[in-house]
C-alpha cells in the first residue's frame, strides 16, 4: 500500500509568483486536508477536499485555492506569494473525514 | 489563549525513563490525536481517541472527556523516541485538526 506522497520536496519562489503543490492520497482515501506549518509553529488548517469538493476552509485568504481530482489526488495553489507564505505545507488523507489522517512528508516552500 | 495547550514544551529524559506529555483543550471535539514529527517534517499519526485509553507498543494514550485532558505516556524511553510530539483535536464536520504547539522530547542514552 502506497502512503501519502507530496511533490516537490523543496521549492524556492519569489514574492508575487504563483506555486502549485501536489499530493497523492493513500489508496482508498477520498478526503484530503492541507495544512501550513510555519517554522517553530504547529500546523494550521488551510482547507479540506472530499470527493472533489471543498469541504471546509480555515482562516486563509482566497489566493490559497485547491483542487481534488477523480483519483483523489490534490493540488494546493497559492497566488501572489508573500514572504510569510514560507512554510512547510502538509497534506493528509483519510478514508473519510472523521477518521485518522495520514500525513505526507510535506513540501518546504521558501519565498524570497 | 490557544484552544489546545501542551506541557511541557521541552523535555529531556534519560534512556529507560517513563515519560508523560500532557494536553488540555478548551473546545468541543470529535476526537483527539497524538502525532509524532521528526526533524525534516514528516508527521506520523500515533493515536486517535475519543474516550478511554489506547496502547501501542510502549506508547499509551489516555483521554478524560469531562476534564478535557489527555496524556501520552512512553514507557522505557529510547533515544529513537526523540521527536516532537503534537496533540491535535478534531473539530467540526470536516474533522479539521487544531494543533497544539508540540513537545520537543530528547531522550539521552
Amino acid at each position: 500500500e502506497t502512503g501519502v506522497t507530496q511533490s516537490p520536496t523543496h521549492l524556492i519562489k519569489t514574492r508575487g509568483q504563483q506555486v502549485t503543490l501536489r499530493c497523492s492520497s493513500q489508496s482508498g482515501h477520498n478526503t484530503v486536508s492541507w495544512y501550513q506549518q510555519a517554522l517553530g509553529q504547529g500546523p494550521q488548517f488551510i482547507f479540506q477536499y472530499y470527493r472533489e469538493e471543498e469541504n471546509g476552509r480555515g482562516n486563509f485568504p482566497p489566493r490559497f485555492s485547491g483542487l481534488q481530482f477523480p483519483n483523489y489526488s490534490s493540488e494546493l495553489n497559492v497566488n501572489a506569494l508573500e514572504l510569510d507564505d514560507s512554510a512547510l505545507y502538509l497534506c493528509a488523507s483519510s478514508p473519510w473525514n472523521g477518521d485518522t489522517q495520514y500525513f505526507g512528508p510535506g513540501t518546504r516552500l521558501t519565498v524570497l | 489563549k490557544n484552544e489546545v495547550e501542551q506541557s511541557p514544551q521541552n523535555l529531556t529524559a534519560q534512556e529507560g525513563e517513563f515519560i508523560t506529555i500532557n494536553c488540555s483543550y478548551s473546545v468541543g471535539i470529535s476526537a483527539l490525536h497524538w502525532l509524532q514529527q521528526h526533524p525534516g517534517g514528516g508527521i506520523v499519526s500515533l493515536f486517535m481517541l475519543s474516550s478511554g485509553k489506547k496502547k501501542h507498543g510502549r506508547l499509551i494514550a489516555t483521554i478524560n472527556i469531562q476534564e478535557k485532558h489527555s496524556s501520552l505516556h512512553i514507557t522505557a524511553s529510547h533515544p529513537r523516541d526523540s521527536a516532537v510530539y503534537i496533540c491535535a483535536v478534531g473539530r467540526g464536520a470536516t474533522n479539521k485538526l487544531i494543533f497544539g504547539t508540540g513537545t520537543l522530547l530528547a531522550v539521552q542514552p
